[in-house]
C-alpha cells in the first residue's frame, strides 16, 4: 500500500513551453502533498505544499507564477513548469499524506525534466 | 524545525552492520527524529522514526540518545542494495514538513 505515482518520468521539452508533471497517489487520498526538486548531487529542495481544494503554499523564493500546483482531487496534484528555461533542468518529486491516518510522507519516483 | 549534522560519506562492508550517526543538538521536546533514503535517481524512502525511545523494525534500528541531542541508525546486515545517500530529518509531530539536509551517501562494498 501507499503507492505515489509521478507522470511522466521524463521529459524533454524546448526553453519557453511549459511542461506538466503529474502526482498521484495510488491507493490513498491524500490530504496534502508537497512537491521537491533536486539538483545533481544536491539534497532535495521543499517548493511547496499543497492541500486539497486550497492554493498551495509556497517556500520562501519560489516562483509561485513559475511553478503552478494545482491539487484538485484527493488523489491527484499537479505541478505545471511555464516557460521553461534550461535553468529549471532538475529531478522533480512529489510526496504526499494521508493526514487523517498517518501524516508519513510517501514518494513518488520522480521526474527528470531537460529543458533544451 | 531543528538543523541535523551528518557525515558526507561512509563505508561499510557487505554483511557487516553500518552505523549512521546524526547530530541534532537543538531538537526541541515535541520534534521527531526521521530517517530516510534515497538510492540514485529514485524517489526518497521511508526507513524509520522515533522520539526518545529506541525503535527497531524490519528495515533497521534507531538509537536515540538520552539527551536526544544525537542517533544512530543501525542497519544490521547491510547488502549492496542498501547503498544510497541515508537523510536524517528532525520533524514535528501532526504534519511538520521534512526539510532535507545533506545526508550521508554510504557505499556498501562487497
Amino acid at each position: 500500500g501507499a503507492v505515489v505515482s509521478q507522470h511522466p518520468s521524463r521529459v524533454i521539452c524546448k526553453s519557453g513551453t511549459s511542461v506538466k508533471i503529474e502526482c498521484r497517489s495510488l491507493d490513498f487520498q491524500a490530504t496534502t502533498m508537497f512537491w521537491y526538486r533536486q539538483f545533481p548531487k544536491k539534497s532535495l529542495m521543499l517548493m511547496a505544499t499543497s492541500n486539497e481544494g486550497s492554493k498551495a503554499t509556497y517556500e520562501q523564493g519560489v516562483e509561485k507564477d513559475k511553478f503552478l500546483i494545482n491539487h484538485a482531487s484527493l488523489t491527484l496534484s499537479t505541478l505545471t513548469v511555464t516557460s521553461a528555461h534550461p535553468e529549471d533542468s532538475s529531478f522533480y518529486i512529489c510526496s504526499a499524506t494521508p493526514g487523517q491516518v498517518t501524516d508519513e510522507q510517501f514518494f513518488g519516483p520522480g521526474t527528470r525534466l531537460t529543458v533544451l | 524545525d531543528a538543523k541535523t549534522t551528518q557525515p558526507p560519506s561512509m563505508d561499510c562492508a557487505e554483511g557487516r552492520a553500518a552505523n549512521l550517526p546524526c547530530n541534532h543538538s537543538t531538537i526541541s521536546g515535541n520534534e521527531y527524529v526521521y530517517w530516510y533514503r534515497q538510492i540514485h535517481s529514485q524517489g526518497p524512502q521511508y526507513i524509520i522514526h522515533g522520539l526518545k525511545n529506541n525503535e527497531t523494525n524490519e528495515m533497521a534500528s534507531l538509537i536515540i540518545t538520552e539527551d536526544r541531542k544525537s542517533s544512530t541508525l543501525i542497519l544490521p546486515h547491510a547488502t549492496l542494495r542498501d547503498t544510497a545517500v541515508y537523510y536524517c530529518i528532525v520533524r514535528k509531530n501532526q504534519g511538520g514538513k521534512l526539510i532535507f539536509g545533506q545526508g550521508t551517501e554510504l557505499s556498501v562494498k562487497p
